[in-house]
């Protein structure tokens, strides 16, 4: 079965320091990998996405991430932290054999400090 | 343009009573998902619609829950006998089709009493 693990609940950070935020995924093919942030009260807002290609993906905000298909992983980073970066990261797994259905990660709470 | 919209933002119930909870997905999208958000935890997968017809409602907990998409645009998600464990943050997402991007909308905040 597909699963997605965020090992990280809780990550604080320095304003201006750099970020890694891990992602795991379990599935048998390639997957579609994404990658949401939900401020506090808002909805799921995609930072960018994974489907083929170049391991290496750029989303909004200055972030990026890499697949590494030997690890099974997604991490996400960004080089430098904004303040207003702090909110609550989520990883998600597709795939069109599974009825298209995402499956979520716990999330990792990111606050930022000055 | 317009994102996923839902409607109310926040509903509180009391335990035993029925809820219906509105889905306006973008323009276009064919498939439209609903997700469950517990507190600390991520969204989990409830339904999903291609078109009018539910393709895979695996994600339903119990015969309670029911989800309709009559014409193939708004999707109601319907909730009867209400329990204190329906409480949670009840997400709608589209997508242009089936294999692609999920565009979510803010949630409705459920809370029964």
């Amino acid at each position: 079965a597909q699963s997605v693990t965020q090992p990280d609940i809780h990550i604080t950070v320095s304003e201006g320091a750099s970020l890694e935020l891990r992602c795991n995924y379990s599935y048998g093919a390639t997957p579609y990998l994404f990658w949401y942030v939900q401020s506090p009260g808002q909805g799921l807002q995609l930072l960018l996405k994974y489907f083929s290609g170049d391991t290496l993906v750029q989303g909004i905000k200055g972030f990026e991430a890499e697949f590494k298909r030997s690890q099974s992983s997604f991490n996400l980073r960004k080089p430098s932290v904004h303040w207003s970066d702090a909110a609550e990261y989520f990883c998600a797994v597709g795939a069109s054999d599974t009825g298209n259905q995402f499956y979520f990660g716990t999330g990792t709470s990111l606050t930022v400090i000055p | 343009g317009a994102g996923v919209s839902q409607t109310p933002s926040n509903k509180v119930t009391e335990k035993g009573k029925y809820v219906e909870l509105r889905c306006d997905p973008i323009s276009g999208h064919t498939a439209l998902y609903w997700y469950r958000q517990s507190l600390g935890q991520g969204p989990e997968f409830l339904i999903y619609f291609q078109g009018t017809g539910a393709a895979d409602d695996s994600g339903l907990p119990n015969d309670r829950f029911f989800a309709v998409r009559p014409e193939g645009s708004v999707s109601t998600l319907k909730i009867q006998r209400t329990e204190r464990g329906d409480s949670a943050v009840y997400l709608c997402a589209s997508s242009p089709h089936g294999t692609d991007t999920q565009y979510f909308g803010p949630g409705t905040r459920l809370t029964v009493l």
